[in-house]
């Protein structure tokens, strides 16, 4: 099955300043790429998404980039705000899959 | 447009009382739905999922259990609560790929 590597576990960075956080995936079949912000009480939501027939994909200060070859995708966030800090999931399936296999999560912590 | 429920929002029970946790989905047909446990600070962890009625898949055994009575309403059951199924569960519904998550009942079991 899938399986999905993430990292970094933590990621404090200056406010203003960019977040990266890297996912590796086993599967080279997987053709669905989610991201998902968790903030502290509240359940995950999907900020953006990718799918393997897009190398990249902006939405405003978020950014997602995937590399197929390497099977790795990351997530980019510019201009870093506090309300950006939370825990940051990845994701990867088949578009047949029954399930997502999720990466363990990145904390982000943009200071101010 | 689509929304999830789940209820109750917060749950503090004693050890070995039966536990009962019920997630709605709105607006859509026919979803997968999933059951999930976050420990603190810890990843989800896949408990249950249902691709229709009556049809539940395990991904952990454990003294839980998962019913799918109607197409939008998933529960997540136990019989006797051990203070390890402390947690924070989440219920999601997906069609097609995306996935989307409900807000989450937090259950202190003492």
């Amino acid at each position: 099955g899938e399986n999905v590597e993430q990292h970094p576990s933590t990621l404090s960075v200056q406010e203003g300043d960019s977040a990266v956080i890297k996912c590796t995936y086993s599967d080279s079949a997987s053709n669905y790429f989610p991201w998902y912000k968790q903030e502290l009480g509240k359940g995950p939501q999907l900020i953006i998404d990718i799918r393997s027939n897009v190398g990249e994909k902006k939405d405003q200060r978020i950014a997602v980039t995937l590399n197929k070859t390497a099977k790795h995708f990351s997530l980019h966030i510019t201009e870093t705000q506090p309300e950006d800090s939370a825990v940051y999931f990845c994701a990867a399936s088949r578009s047949s899959a029954r399930q997502l296999t999720f990466g363990s999560g990145t904390q982000l912590t943009v200071l101010p | 447009s689509q929304t999830i429920h789940q209820w109750p929002a917060t749950l503090v029970q004693p050890v070995g009382s039966p536990l009962s946790l019920e997630c709605t989905v709105e607006g859509t047909s026919n979803p997968n739905l999933y059951w999930y446990r976050q420990a603190a600070g810890r990843g989800l962890q896949l408990l249950f999922y249902s691709v229709g009625i009556g049809q539940i898949s395990s991904e952990v055994p454990q003294n839980l259990s998962a019913s799918r009575p109607q197409d939008r309403q998933f529960i997540l059951s136990s019989k006797k609560l051990l203070l390890s199924d402390s947690g924070f569960y989440l219920c999601a519904w997906k069609q097609s790929d995306t996935q989307y998550f409900g807000p989450g009942t937090r259950l202190t079991v003492l």
